[in-house]
């Protein structure tokens, strides 16, 4: 969905790196997401915002940390890349973050750490 | 706590005919059930949701699931495959009591369509 964009597309690190991917959307919505796809396993949570002052963790946080700049941009930090970080990762937004409540993907951050 | 598990990693279909991607769903509370596709090198598109309303649920492409709460089931399907179907599909529940849901998925279906 063009409305939602992350930046970079690819990118590849090495250990020990410090990364962020950055996410912005057009869609005016307060909540947003950040997922990871791992073959095999799915898309699994890492970290969620329901509005800028609000950051909760999601299943797999640790490693990670994320910043809400403001209501359009969220974004994923790695302060320590390691190889088993290597996925594609996605952001999601939503307009009210209650069941039944539909999530727009952007498309995707394929990322490499050597 | 919510869960899905899609029963089948890879489906292989001849262009033409039936699609049945199977996933059944545990959940705490009255869930919301997603089917979201991938394409090779996409984002994630939704395909449907069901959200307490009709439990037969038709989506984008010809494709349609039905929620059948005694089963705990959420099936997709389509009568007709098309080449243009190949890609990897995901199961997706929302529990269904607060406004901070989020969503689980399950670990997805590759969909191989051959001529």
């Amino acid at each position: 969905d063009a409305d939602v964009t992350q930046t970079p597309r690819n990118r590849i690190t090495k250990t020990g790196k410090r990364i962020m991917l950055e996410c912005s959307q057009t869609k005016g919505h307060d909540r947003m997401y950040w997922y990871r796809q791992d073959p095999g396993l799915g898309l699994r949570l890492i970290y969620y915002s329901f509005d800028v002052k609000d950051i909760n963790k999601g299943e797999i946080s640790d490693g990670y940390s994320v910043s809400r700049q403001a209501q359009a941009k969220f974004s994923l930090s790695l302060e320590s890349a390691i190889p088993n970080q290597t996925a594609l990762y996605f952001c999601a937004t939503s307009e009210r973050g209650g069941p039944g409540d539909t999530q727009y993907f952007g498309p995707g951050t394929r990322l490499t750490v050597l | 706590a919510q869960s899905v598990t899609q029963l089948d990693s890879h489906v292989s279909v001849s262009e033409g005919t039936p699609v049945l991607l199977r996933c059944n769903y545990s959940s705490s509370y009255s869930p919301s059930l997603f089917w979201y596709v991938q394409h090779p090198n996409k984002g994630l598109q939704l395909l449907l949701k069901y959200t307490s309303a009709a439990t037969l649920v038709k989506g984008i492409n010809g494709f349609e699931a039905e929620f059948k709460k005694s089963e705990t089931s959420f099936h997709l399907t389509k009568p007709s495959a098309h080449m243009s179907d190949a890609a990897e599909y995901f199961c997706v529940v929302s529990d269904g009591y607060s406004g901070y849901s989020t969503l689980t998925f399950g670990k997805g279906t590759m969909l191989l369509v051959s001529p």
